[in-house]
């Protein structure tokens, strides 16, 4: 299996902040790397695929980048509605396998 | 729109059968890959499996002997059956479809439904 995982585990940010959230695959999966977010009690829902192309909806705000094994969500200005938690996903290989998250709150 | 809503028990007894399903409105059953994924209490998401129209399967190996994911094509549901369930088997369990032109990501989520195992 290939293992995912993200740095930090959480992080405190400020409204207007960037934020960087790393994602790092065990073994080389070129841009097969999804990224979600996911609020308390909710569903996650889909915001970058492919490593850096945004999902419909998505504000622009959100970006993506990098391929192999070390990925980057960032976010260029957070908002009030950012404060969430973040999963990357790997679909180079079944079993298809998701970082342990980073929680994003206020600082 | 495309909306999914997962059914099912949400108390189950330890070593009896987990069974959910989950309606598919707004889009057709038969195209794109149909999928399962849980959460346990305060944890991460674990990938369960998938399905494809065809009627073709992929499971995550370490339920792999314990799952079965089908489809109902007539009612446009799809279904997740995880046999000898244990405590560790609860959790928040999602459907979700699986976009193979967005690089498999599942685009599209059910609410997701608590099932606890306990006696």
């Amino acid at each position: 299996d290939i293992q995912m995982t993200q740095s930090p585990s959480s992080l405190s940010a400020s409204v207007g902040d960037r934020v960087t959230i790393t994602c790092r695959a065990s073994q080389r999966i070129s841009s097969f790397l999804n990224w979600y977010q996911q609020k308390p009690g909710k569903a996650p829902k889909l915001l970058i695929y492919s490593a850096s192309s945004l999902q419909s909806g998505v504000p622009s705000r959100f970006s993506g980048s990098g391929s192999g094994t070390d990925f980057t969500l960032t976010i260029s200005s957070l908002q009030p509605e950012d404060f969430a938690a973040y999963y990357c996903q790997q679909t180079y290989s079944t079993p298809r396998t998701f970082g342990p998250g980073t929680k994003v709150d206020i600082k | 729109q495309v909306q999914l809503q997962e059914s099912g028990p949400g108390l189950v007894k330890p070593s009896e059968t987990l069974s959910l399903t989950c309606t598919v409105s707004g889009d057709s059953i038969s195209s794109n890959y149909w999928s399962w994924i849980r959460q346990p209490p305060g944890k991460g998401l674990e990938w369960i499996g998938y399905v494809y129209y065809s009627g073709f399967t992929n499971y995550n190996p370490s339920l792999k002997s314990r799952v079965t994911i089908s489809l109902a094509t007539s009612k446009n549901q799809f279904s997740l059956r995880l046999s000898s369930v244990t405590a560790a088997d609860t959790a928040v369990y999602y459907c979700a479809r699986l976009n193979s032109v967005a690089n498999d990501a599942f685009d599209i989520w059910g609410q997701g439904t608590m099932v606890t195992v306990s006696s």
